[in-house]
């Protein structure tokens, strides 16, 4: 039978260059915001998070920026790398009492060698 | 580095019969979760558990599903009687503290019903 799913948002990049993959998070009382990385038949790895009270943090050839006006988030990836190839998912939560992560349907980033 | 593991890797089982999926969450951590992602779909939360009880869970968590700390080091999800719909990747989580941290996620369970 037909396979039913997301078709996840594709971005296609050239090896280095660098790449901005959005994120639109959905709830206005999330104060804590991740990026994870999900390669095939993996789980999702950390890749840098942010909380509400920044709008921009850097990390190792990594920026996120958050917008919290228009419930923003974006990843930068400098100087993209074959390895970086893999679903980048948004994740927010709120803080305090809430641990859980609600997360966002994912970009496929393709990087052409 | 330390990291969350799970077993098995991939679990097939028959509709109906009862599943549990095993984690050994980060020695030091304090909170657990369990995720689950149908394939092609985004990761779904479907509970959390903070000293010794369910600290939350969402909608798909009904009846059938069940979560226990039975000693020390391992945290289970027990689906009682599998559905088609149960099949997906199926991945535990830790952290040292509630909200606001890093969750470090396993390399989750294939779970197949069939």
């Amino acid at each position: 039978g037909e396979s039913v799913g997301l078709h996840l948002p594709t971005l296609s990049v050239q090896e280095g260059d660098n790449s901005i993959i959005n994120c639109a998070y959905s709830n206005s009382a999330s104060d804590y915001f991740i990026w994870y990385k999900q390669e095939s038949g993996k789980g999702p790895q950390f890749i840098i998070d942010i909380r509400s009270n920044m709008d921009k943090r850097q990390g190792q050839r990594v920026t996120v920026l958050l917008n919290k006006t228009v419930k923003h988030l974006s990843l930068q990836i400098a100087a993209t790398q074959p390895g970086d190839s893999a679903v980048y998912f948004c994740a927010e939560s709120q803080g305090g009492s809430q641990g859980n992560l609600i997360f966002g349907k994912g970009t496929k980033l393709s990087v052409k060698p | 580095e330390p990291e969350v593991t799970q077993t098995p890797s991939h679990q097939v089982t028959q509709m109906g019969q009862e599943v549990i999926l095993r984690c050994v969450p980060i020695s030091n951590h304090l909170y657990f979760y369990w995720y689950r992602q149908i394939l092609g779909q985004k990761v779904e939360f479907l509970v959390s558990f903070y000293n010794n009880e369910i600290s939350e869970k969402s909608e798909i968590f009904d009846d059938q599903f069940s979560v226990e700390r039975p000693d020390g080091s391992n945290f289970t999800l027990k689906i009682r009687s599998t559905k088609l719909e149960d099949s997906a990747m199926y991945f535990c989580a830790s952290t040292a503290m509630t909200g606001g941290t890093e969750a470090f996620f396993g390399q989750g369970t294939r779970l197949t019903v069939v």
